[in-house]
């Protein structure tokens, strides 16, 4: 069964990078069509999409985040990543990671999230 | 990205049944995908490309799209159905989610 697990750093300083690892379980990050996605959601409030990478490696990003965000993909340790640079307050959230299918054939699976305060 | 619309709330008394809906520009052409999340939850998918219903999935649940409006419609809503909906799309510029919906089980 696919399984996804999002770690890292529950505490980050404002205008540090927080930095979060996404790992699949019960497969292989590098085969299949899918997008590797990141999302976030602050507390009380609605969904909001950071960005994804594609298993050939191509990335698109939120247009409001796209200047602080990397991510990457790690074939080798079967996960990817998220870097958020410069980050403040109004980055405190819960983080999930996500595969979702690139031809639409199938659900996605989540992550069960990992919330990260930014804070002094 | 581009934006979807969703009511905040819609409320329902048990047996009835609950729809709601999503408009966006995009959704002519793009497939819509329905996400239910309680409390504490991470969002577990309820329908995908439009209609599709995961396994594990209650067939109460069904989803259909007509031109700019999708809609998740709950046939005999139980109370263990309370929850936020969002509904999420994609275009060439990404990925966007509507606003959630609070059900409400009366």
């Amino acid at each position: 069964q696919v399984q996804l697990q999002e770690s890292g750093p529950r505490l980050v300083k404002p205008s540090q990078t927080l930095s979060l690892t996404c790992t699949l379980s019960g497969g292989s990050i590098s085969s299949g069509n899918y997008y590797w996605n990141w999302i976030r959601q602050p507390a009380g409030k609605g969904l909001e999409w950071i960005g994804h990478i594609s298993t050939s490696g191509s990335t698109n990003c939120n247009p409001s985040l796209k200047s602080r965000v990397t991510i990457l993909l790690d074939t080798s340790k079967n996960h990817f990543s998220l870097s958020l640079s410069s980050v403040t307050a109004a980055d405190t959230a819960v983080y999930f990671c996500a595969r979702v299918h690139a031809n639409y054939n199938g659900p996605d699976v989540w992550g069960q999230g990992t919330t990260v305060t930014v804070s002094s | 990205s581009y934006e979807l619309t969703q009511p905040p709330s819609v409320s329902v008394s048990p047996g009835q049944t609950a729809r709601i809906t999503c408009s966006g520009d995009a959704l002519p052409k793009q497939y819509a995908y329905w996400y239910q999340q309680k409390p504490g939850q991470a969002p577990v998918v309820v329908i995908y490309k439009d209609y599709e219903r995961p396994s594990g999935i209650p067939e109460r649940f069904s989803g259909s799209s007509s031109g700019t409006i999708a809609t998740l419609t709950i046939s005999g809503v139980q109370a263990e159905d309370e929850a936020d909906y969002y509904c999420r799309s994609a275009d060439g510029g990404g990925t966007s989610f509507g606003g959630g919906t609070k059900l409400t089980v009366l």
